[in-house]
């Protein structure tokens, strides 16, 4: 079946300092992959989506390029700040799903120390 | 204002006892989910609805029942709770099929079996 596995956390760094999140997937079909975060208290929101191999994903500075070659979509930050503190989630789609399938990574926590 | 909200946010329930939580969407959206939230394991999909009047198993649905009366709400119903099922229930609800579409998140609510 399709799964994710991503950076185990928690990853703690400096304000200023760069981030690396790992993350590997499986599956036998063509998904679209997530970045979901997710503020203490809040459910998880979508960072951004990539639905093409190849192609780059972006949003508030963090981004990720589908690499369908090493099944691989590290998220990456040049710069951190201590807003960015939070968990993060690697998440697969199913495009074979009608329901909209999504299976999620088990999430790094973020901790920014200012 | 918030597109899925969840009630209660907060839960204490007894063992062997009947737990219902509730969740609204506003998104007018065909398919909503039921979300466990552990950690090490992510957010893993116990029920799910593409419709009103239609509910699916997710991947861990046993000691788990759900009801979708309307387009709007969606519930997930534990009628003898155990203390295995103390943890942080997401709802969410999508638009899309195949995989493509985000989801959106409620607040979630903390439930915790004596």
């Amino acid at each position: 079946g399709d799964s994710v596995t991503q950076t185990k956390g928690p990853v703690t760094l400096s304000e200023g300092t760069s981030l690396t999140v790992n993350c590997s997937y499986e599956t036998k079909q063509y998904p679209t992959l997530f970045w979901y975060v997710q503020y203490p208290g809040e459910g998880p929101q979508l960072l951004f989506k990539v639905p093409k191999a190849n192609e780059k994903g972006s949003n508030r500075g963090f981004e990720a390029t589908y690499d369908k070659g090493t099944t691989s979509f590290h998220l990456q930050k040049a710069s951190v700040q201590e807003s960015d503190s939070a968990v993060y989630y690697c998440v697969l789609g199913d495009r074979g799903s009608a329901l909209g399938r999504l299976h999620f990574g088990a999430g790094t926590q973020l901790i920014v120390i200012p | 204002e918030a597109a899925v909200t969840q009630s209660p946010r907060n839960k204490v329930a007894v063992t062997g006892g009947k737990v219902t939580l509730s969740c609204n969407q506003t998104n007018n959206h065909n398919n909503m989910y039921w979300y466990r939230q552990d950690t090490g394991h992510g957010l893993r999909l116990i029920h799910y609805s593409y419709g009103a009047g239609s509910t699916e198993k997710g991947d861990i649905p046993d000691g788990y029942k759900a009801s979708r009366p309307s387009q709007e709400n969606f519930s997930l119903i534990l009628e003898l709770a155990t203390p295995s099922q103390t943890s942080v229930y997401f709802c969410a609800s999508g638009a899309g099929t195949g995989g493509y579409a985000e989801q959106f998140f409620g607040p979630g609510t903390r439930l915790t079996v004596l």
